[in-house]
């Protein structure tokens, strides 16, 4: 069975912040993939990064940076410099080899507000 | 181009109404999918077509029936649904699940917000 945990159900930053969204997962696959997804109040699930179980390597898009431990399973993400429009509902995933690798799992999201 | 998209965007039907709901995507991916999303809450997995065949159903109820045409469409048709069935129904697609594809991102559509009275 598959699990990703979001413990943080809302967090409201003033722009200009960082702030970390945390993700834990669970899985018994050796082989598995994880994503981050980002929905705005207008619906669409927008991708934002992908990682294999392989490639434990950090990395950064901008203001944009994502923190994969497998020691911890764990697959962070980091927003820098926070701005208004990064309000939206963000969501980690996980998808395993034994369900061909598409079957995502989702975290139950974190809704981050950036306020002026 | 990485662009999925649905029609229509808002559909309001009765209990005892039947309709469709379409995706379209063109960047070349075998895999397609539909989630249904209520509120608040993550994105649920329906079903998952696969070089157009149907490889995963989500235990789904037969008042949803999933078709795929061809490799860039895909329907859901609706019939004699719910209140409780009202939701965002989200299209994705992805590369595939053949040996190099798996894990692929997947790539959604805006949804189509449902309401049944």
């Amino acid at each position: 069975a598959q699990k990703v945990t979001q413990a943080q159900t809302e967090i409201s930053v003033v722009e200009k912040e960082d702030v970390t969204l945390d993700c834990v997962y669970e899985t018994r696959d050796t082989t598995y993939y994880l994503f981050w997804y980002k929905q705005p109040p207008s619906g669409e699930l927008v991708f934002l990064i992908r990682r294999n179980s392989f490639d434990e390597q950090n990395e950064i898009s901008g203001r944009y940076s994502w923190n994969f431990q497998k020691s911890t399973s764990s697959f962070n993400f980091t927003i820098t410099a926070s701005q208004v429009v990064d309000s939206a509902v963000y969501f980690c995933a996980l998808s395993g080899i034994t369900g061909g690798g598409n079957k995502l799992t989702f975290g139950t999201g974190t809704q981050l507000k950036v306020e002026l | 181009d990485t662009e999925v998209t649905q029609t229509p965007k808002h559909l309001v039907m009765g209990m005892t109404n039947k309709k469709s709901l379409k995706c379209e995507q063109h960047m070349g991916h075998r895999a397609m999918y539909w989630y249904k999303q209520k509120a608040k809450k993550p994105p649920e997995l329906m079903f998952v077509y696969s070089y157009e065949k149907l490889s995963i159903n989500e235990s789904v109820p037969s008042r949803f029936s999933p078709e795929c045409p061809n490799s860039s469409l895909l329907n859901l048709h609706l019939h004699a649904l719910q209140p409780e069935d009202s939701a965002l129904y989200l299209c994705a697609s992805s590369q595939g699940a053949s040996r190099g594809d798996r894990g692929s991102e997947q790539y959604f559509g805006p949804g189509t917000r449902l309401t049944v009275t």
